[in-house]
């Protein structure tokens, strides 16, 4: 079974602390993605990696950045925490797109990230 | 850029019924794929259902089935002989064949009463 994990459940913060959330992925996936979930907004995507050292914007990536130094794991960066980016963060991978294959994304359980 | 669309914020029905919720996309891509992922209160994001565009016959998983419609860009999901493990927020997503990012819509929460 493809394996996403997530370094925490819950995580507490306080306001201006720098935050490191971290995804590992144990099926040789060349796509990562965090994504942020809001009530009511869906899934919104902050960024993507398609390949070690190699990063994509998502739709809100502002007060965010990544960090993809080995193929198994993409961290999510919170340089500054504020609180309105207390939400939950989920961490998904997927094998590289395009071609006559499904290549569904696989999420971790997700990071629910308080920012007082 | 492509769009998912799905009206029904909230959705109830009764156990051992059967129900359907509604996903629009937009594209002008003709050849994508289309997904329904379950997520359950606390739990794991998972997927229950996929569908190529280019297949004509609808994609069936046990009790979930969707009704494709090409032309009309819509993505529904049929949910069978309703189980309480069924309550979840459930997202349609869509993925271009020509691409890595998926697109979801805002979600729809199942609520199945007993």
């Amino acid at each position: 079974d493809v394996k996403v994990t997530q370094s925490s459940r819950y995580l507490v913060k306080r306001t201006g602390e720098k935050v490191f959330l971290e995804c590992v992925q144990d099926m040789d996936h060349e796509n990562m993605f965090w994504y942020r979930q809001d009530p009511g907004l869906g899934l919104r995507l902050i960024y993507f990696s398609y390949d070690v050292k190699m990063k994509e914007k998502g739709d809100i990536p502002e007060g965010y950045s990544v960090s993809r130094e080995k193929k198994e794991r993409f961290s999510l960066i919170l340089e500054s925490a504020s609180t309105n980016q207390t939400s939950m963060y989920l961490c998904a991978s997927s094998l590289w797109g395009g071609g006559s294959s499904y290549n569904e994304q696989f999420f971790g359980p997700g990071t629910r990230l308080t920012v007082l | 850029a492509q769009t998912v669309t799905q009206s029904q914020p909230e959705m109830s029905v009764q156990e051992a019924e059967t129900v359907t919720l509604s996903c629009t996309y937009d594209t002008s891509e003709s050849d994508y794929y289309l997904f329904w992922y379950k997520q359950p209160p606390s739990r794991q994001m998972i997927l229950v259902i996929r569908q190529e565009a280019y297949k004509q016959q609808n994609a069936t998983e046990n009790r979930f089935s969707v009704n494709f419609q090409k032309a009309a860009k819509s993505f529904s999901l049929k949910i069978s002989d309703s189980q309480l493990g069924d309550a979840a927020m459930y997202f349609c997503a869509y993925r271009a064949n020509t691409g890595n990012q998926f697109y979801f819509g805002t979600g729809t929460s199942l609520t199945v009463i007993p």
